[in-house]
């Protein structure tokens, strides 16, 4: 069973820069797509990034590109997330998680293993 | 872009009632791409149904899902305790990649 672990987390000016990390286990790092997924204070879950299983695929949501970088080190089976240019509508809890792949039946099987996630605080 | 609004925000139930949660897309989502989710305070999320009916692994028979096309539906047949939760359903396939709808609150009546 894979497990996901987050950290790098902070609080941090707007306009600076922080990297997030998530440690993987459990599991064959390279089999599997990973995403961060962001809850702002009170809020609902929004979709970030993400990568395919051997890097060679990224995506984000609009209101990161160009910002954050999504990337993965199959040595360290690690993810990182760079968020440069933070701002304050980018504070959240920000959480990774492995992306289920296709079933036999050929459904998408969904975020099927989630993080603890670390909290991001953009504020002066 | 496909918006996926859920129904109703609050749900207030007693243990042993009937849940309906509606989850209504802007667009058509395939069946294969829709799943549902439970998020209980200060956890992450869980998933509990994929390919808009499909039971994760784990996920007690309670839980069922159903729909197509633009209006998908979970069902709690009988609430446990432990289920109340917020339920947010999910797409995944159109830009942006993956969306979430807002969430459904299912409270202690």
């Amino acid at each position: 069973q894979v497990q996901l672990v987050e950290s790098g987390g902070g609080v941090v000016q707007p306009g600076r820069s922080l990297r997030l990390s998530c440690a993987a286990s459990g599991s064959t790092f390279s089999s599997y797509g990973i995403h961060w997924v962001r809850q702002a204070p009170g809020k609902g879950l929004e979709w970030v990034a993400v990568i395919s299983h051997d890097g060679s695929n990224e995506y984000y949501v609009e209101s990161v590109k160009g910002r954050f970088t999504i990337s993965r080190d199959t040595s360290k089976t690690t993810l990182y997330l760079q968020m440069h240019s933070l701002r304050a509508e980018d504070t959240a809890v920000y959480y990774c998680a492995k992306d289920g792949e296709y079933g036999d039946d050929g459904n998408w099987r969904g975020m099927d293993v989630w993080g603890q996630g670390t909290t991001v605080t953009v504020s002066s | 872009e496909i918006v996926l609004t859920q129904s109703p925000g609050t749900l207030s139930l007693s243990p042993g009632e009937r849940a309906t949660l509606s989850c209504r897309a802007s667009q058509s989502v395939s069946n294969t791409y829709l799943a549902w989710y439970q998020q209980k305070p200060g956890q992450a999320p869980r998933l509990l149904i994929y390919g808009a009916s499909s039971r994760a692994t784990g996920i007690p028979d309670r839980f069922s899902g159903s729909g197509s096309g633009t209006d998908f539906t979970l069902t709690i047949s009988r609430l446990e305790p432990e289920d109340f939760a917020v339920y947010y359903c999910q797409q995944y396939g159109s830009s942006p990649l993956i969306t979430f709808g807002p969430g459904t609150k299912v409270d202690i009546k």
